[in-house]
């Protein structure tokens, strides 16, 4: 088993440019979740599917960010204009069913805005 | 959710148990403990969770007051890659999500 699959597994980008991030989740998982972590605020919730549909996007900071999960295996996390504060390492996990189960985070994609 | 409190940081000698406190005096009779880690540079790891019994796997023993208003995560044999910072978390079971704090930074010496 691959575990969860993230990449880039760094990215430097200016500020302004689009920023896409790709994370594939643990076959036969059918939740996924998105957080973000920096030094001030720790590890943060963005966003997370159940069946690829958007359940709870309320930590989404603004309009820049948008997550998609077109299919069970392959999900995104776009930023659009892209902002220095955006600089953090975003992880991407997944879980097998809704509740009472673990998640299981990939390596993290390691994200600078200059 | 109820929120948890630990302290930021402990130390602990190779080869000895090392014993990370967690206060959660608001939990709900619904909601469960989890304790994850996360080593430097990387993803979280879940190591165990449990309502109100004692709970052990192959990573850890998690013993849970009766109140249920505190529980203490214990790493028998302490080794130097147990180096991490230690989640202690709340979380209702049918809620998906895990909202961290800010933890304990568990270091091993030699």
């Amino acid at each position: 088993d691959a575990g969860v699959i993230q990449s880039p597994r760094h990215e430097v980008t200016e500020m302004g440019q689009e920023v896409t991030l790709r994370c594939k989740p643990i076959s036969g998982h059918n939740s996924l979740f998105w957080y973000r972590q920096t030094m001030m605020r720790g590890l943060e919730l963005l966003i997370y599917f159940n069946n690829n549909v958007p359940i709870d996007d309320s930590g989404m900071p603004e309009d820049r960010f948008s997550a998609k999960m077109p299919n069970a295996s392959f999900s995104t996390l776009k930023i659009q204009p892209s902002e220095p504060r955006d600089s953090a390492v975003y992880f991407c996990a997944s879980s097998q069913q809704r509740g009472n189960n673990e998640q299981f985070f990939g390596p993290g994609t390691r994200l600078t805005v200059l | 959710d109820a929120k948890t409190t630990q302290p930021p940081s402990m130390d602990c000698a190779e080869g000895r148990a090392a014993n990370l406190p967690c206060n959660h005096s608001t939990i709900s009779g619904n909601e469960y403990v989890y304790w994850y880690r996360q080593i430097h540079s990387q993803g979280p790891q879940y190591i165990i969770h449990g309502l109100k019994n004692n709970e052990t796997n192959e990573m850890a023993s998690l013993i849970i007051t009766e109140d249920r208003k505190s529980s203490t995560l214990i790493l028998p044999h302490a080794t130097l890659r147990d180096t991490a910072v230690y989640y202690c978390i709340v979380r209702v079971s049918f809620d998906d999500k895990l909202i961290f704090g800010t933890g304990t930074r568990l270091q091993v010496f030699p």
